[in-house]
């Protein structure tokens, strides 16, 4: 499984954007790159998947370069509530897998 | 639909008492994952059942835990003589038959299991 490096915490306030990255060397030609949001108390919710280049959705936008890596996970406009844990996850992206956990990147949205 | 359930969601045990924890995945979903969370950590895989199958049980310690998921119910993680290392956030996941284009897997709310 490739592994995956992140920041250990990042800070910002309302209403900016907040771009996280993170590097994974050793991808393999079949892995996605998934991201995961958890907030204190509470199971991780799925946020974003994407193979290459630019994958959007109604909260976030993943960011691949074409030598896959590193991505970036990119924030419009965070609020408080988006204060949580970013897990960024390296492996098979589709059928049946095990997902591999790293530590995250606790993101802290001040006022 | 109702997300993943899981109960208890609090759980103590003195040590060598034995801990069940329940897991309901959502409707339609036949797999079921479990993660152990201990405090200020990422989630560790634990194994990974389909409906009476044990399919991955890599992450599982070899001795006091177990899994099922029976044909009709809930998936069951076992601990039998819990300790104080045992202490954690429990979290399971489940994902349905197709994934479909994209694959994700849907979580519970977690049990938190206290050994005192």
């Amino acid at each position: 499984l490739a592994k995956t490096t992140q920041p250990i915490s990042m800070d910002s306030y309302e209403g900016q954007e907040v771009n996280i990255t993170c590097s994974h060397n050793n991808i393999a030609t079949n892995d996605y790159i998934t991201w995961y949001q958890q907030f204190p108390s509470q199971g991780p919710r799925f946020i974003i998947q994407g193979y290459k280049t630019k994958v959007t959705n109604e909260v976030a936008s993943l960011f691949i370069p074409a030598d896959r890596k590193s991505s970036t996970l990119s924030l419009p406009r965070v609020s408080l509530s988006d204060t949580a844990v970013y897990y960024c996850l390296v492996g098979k992206g589709k059928g049946y897998s095990t997902l591999t956990f790293g530590k995250g990147t606790m993101l802290l949205v001040s006022p | 639909n109702a997300g993943v359930m899981q109960n208890p969601r609090h759980l103590v045990r003195r040590r060598g008492q034995e801990a069940r924890l329940r897991c309901s995945p959502m409707k339609g979903h036949s797999h079921v994952y479990w993660y152990r969370q201990l405090p200020e950590e990422g989630l560790k895989f634990m194994v990974y059942l389909q409906k009476e199958n044990i399919i991955d049980e890599s992450g599982m310690p070899k001795e006091r835990f177990s899994a099922e998921f029976p044909k009709e119910g809930p998936s069951i993680l076992r601990i039998q003589q819990v300790v104080r290392g045992d202490s954690a956030a429990y979290f399971c996941a489940s994902s349905p038959v197709s994934p479909g284009e994209v694959y994700e897997q849907y979580f519970g709310p977690g049990t938190r299991l206290t050994v005192t």
